[in-house]
């Protein structure tokens, strides 16, 4: 089955931008979507499509993708975007398999 | 507003079976546009698929436990369930259930329960 690497932590200053990437073959053919998760509570979509956000989701976050790299940017990284995100995409190995990344713990500073 | 709630023990034997369902409410589970997921995330740790079901019962299994998983769905009680056989203590961790959105490019779950914990041990 397909694999998604994920950088295991990244940091951020307060009002800076980062980016978190994802890598993995599947992503040459189906979009990520990317997942925050707080401690103690459930993941929350936050970018699926590349590039779009569902409803109460801030501006701030985007998505792009680029060869087999998808990325997922935080313009301006707010104290409560401290979290873990995780990519996810369709596993290019079979119809309807998933796979998740190993996500990233995003500090902001 | 579309809600998913998890139910089932919270502590299982080793070797048994891990039973846990999940309740759809506010929107109906027979709709064509989504399937239906679980998903699973041991203590400290990330992210696992188990599989996933569609509303006619066509089911997608994560190649690493499908011997062992069977996901199956009740149109009328607006709910689908996880079995997860001969549990180890590698299976203890948190179980979300999730709705699927499935397009062309892209795959998301968009709405997910709040979880819970399962426990293996005698």
């Amino acid at each position: 089955s397909s694999e998604l690497t994920q950088d295991p932590a990244v940091s951020v200053a307060l009002g800076q931008t980062v980016r978190i990437t994802c890598q993995g073959d599947s992503l040459r053919t189906y979009y990520a979507s990317w997942y925050q998760q707080k401690p103690g509570q459930a993941p929350v979509l936050v970018i699926y499509a590349k590039n779009n956000r569902p409803s109460g989701i801030p501006d701030r976050f985007s998505g792009s993708s680029s060869g087999n790299t998808a990325s997922l940017t935080i313009t301006g990284a707010q104290a409560e975007d401290e979290a873990d995100y995780y990519c996810n995409s369709r596993d290019s190995n079979g119809d309807h398999l998933e796979v998740f990344g190993g996500g990233t713990k995003l500090t902001v500073l | 507003q579309l809600q998913l709630q998890e139910s089932g023990p919270g502590l299982v034997k080793p070797s048994e079976t891990l039973s846990l369902t999940c309740t759809v409410s506010g929107g109906s589970i027979s709709s064509s546009t989504y399937y239906w997921g679980w998903i699973r995330q041991p203590p400290g740790k990330g992210l696992e698929w188990i599989g996933s079901i569609y509303y006619s019962g066509s089911t997608y299994y994560n190649p690493s436990l499908k011997s062992r998983v069977t996901i199956s769905v009740d149109t009328s009680k607006n709910q689908f369930s996880l079995k997860l056989s001969s549990v180890t203590a590698a299976d203890t961790a948190f179980y979300y259930c999730a709705r699927v959105v499935l397009m062309l490019s892209y795959d998301a779950f968009d709405i997910w329960g709040q979880g819970t914990m399962v426990t293996v041990s005698s």
